[in-house]
């Protein structure tokens, strides 16, 4: 069974500091990968995606993700964080195909981002 | 575009009772998928629905079901709640296969 691994449960930044959350994944085949962000009080939102094609993704609020496939990981980056960036982060795995949809998410990394 | 909307958002019930949700999907959205969200086992998968059928379905007992009408709105139900049920249940749409997902504000559950 596919898995998703987040490397850090908890990550704390000063504001403009740069970012890197660790993301890798268990699964032989083709997926889809995608980070999602959930601000607090908030639902989940989709911060960026990878299918295919350029392995280095961007997406909103100046998030970038790059796809490394022969080590399996799709970690996010962000030059310079802001406080408004405080959140919890998941990575997330679809292996679906014609038989369906297949999320694997990670088990999130808190970020805290310091005034 | 309107979003994912969950009804009801909040949710009291007791132990052995039983509960249905519903999410209705962004227009032109024929796949809904359930999550249970808990802050210790985090985000898991519990079914997907597509034109009505049950595609694929995660580690959850039998006490959780799920149907999809044909105007795509989805109902999850839980029988005979246990305290462990208390979570955050997700509901996310998308247009295709293997399409993004978006979610909704979910419909927060406490079994007492």
């Amino acid at each position: 069974a596919q898995s998703v691994s987040q490397h850090n449960h908890h990550v704390i930044l000063s504001e403009a500091a740069s970012l890197e959350l660790g993301c890798n994944y268990s699964y032989g085949g083709t997926v889809n990968l995608f980070w999602y962000v959930q601000y607090p009080g908030q639902h989940l939102q989709l911060l960026l995606k990878y299918f295919s094609g350029d392995p280095l993704v961007k997406g909103i609020k100046g998030f970038e993700a790059e796809f490394i496939k022969s080590k399996f990981s799709f970690n996010l980056r962000k030059p310079s964080v802001q406080w408004s960036d405080t959140a919890e982060y998941f990575c997330a795995v679809n292996a679906g195909d014609n038989y369906g949809q297949n999320f694997v998410f990670g088990p999130g990394t808190r970020l805290s981002v310091l005034p | 575009k309107a979003g994912v909307t969950q009804t009801p958002r909040y949710l009291i019930k007791t132990r052995g009772q039983q509960v249905t949700l519903s999410c209705s999907p962004i227009s032109g959205h024929r796949s809904v998928s359930w999550y249970q969200q808990t802050p210790g086992q985090g985000l898991q998968f519990l079914f997907e629905y597509f034109s009505e059928t049950q595609r694929n379905k995660g580690n959850f007992p039998g006490r959780f079901s799920g149907r999809q009408f044909s105007n795509s709105r989805s109902e999850m139900n839980v029988s005979t709640l246990e305290l462990g049920d208390s979570a955050l249940y997700l509901c996310a749409t998308s247009a295709g296969f293997t399409d993004t997902q978006y979610f909704g504000p979910g419909t927060r559950l406490t079994v007492l």
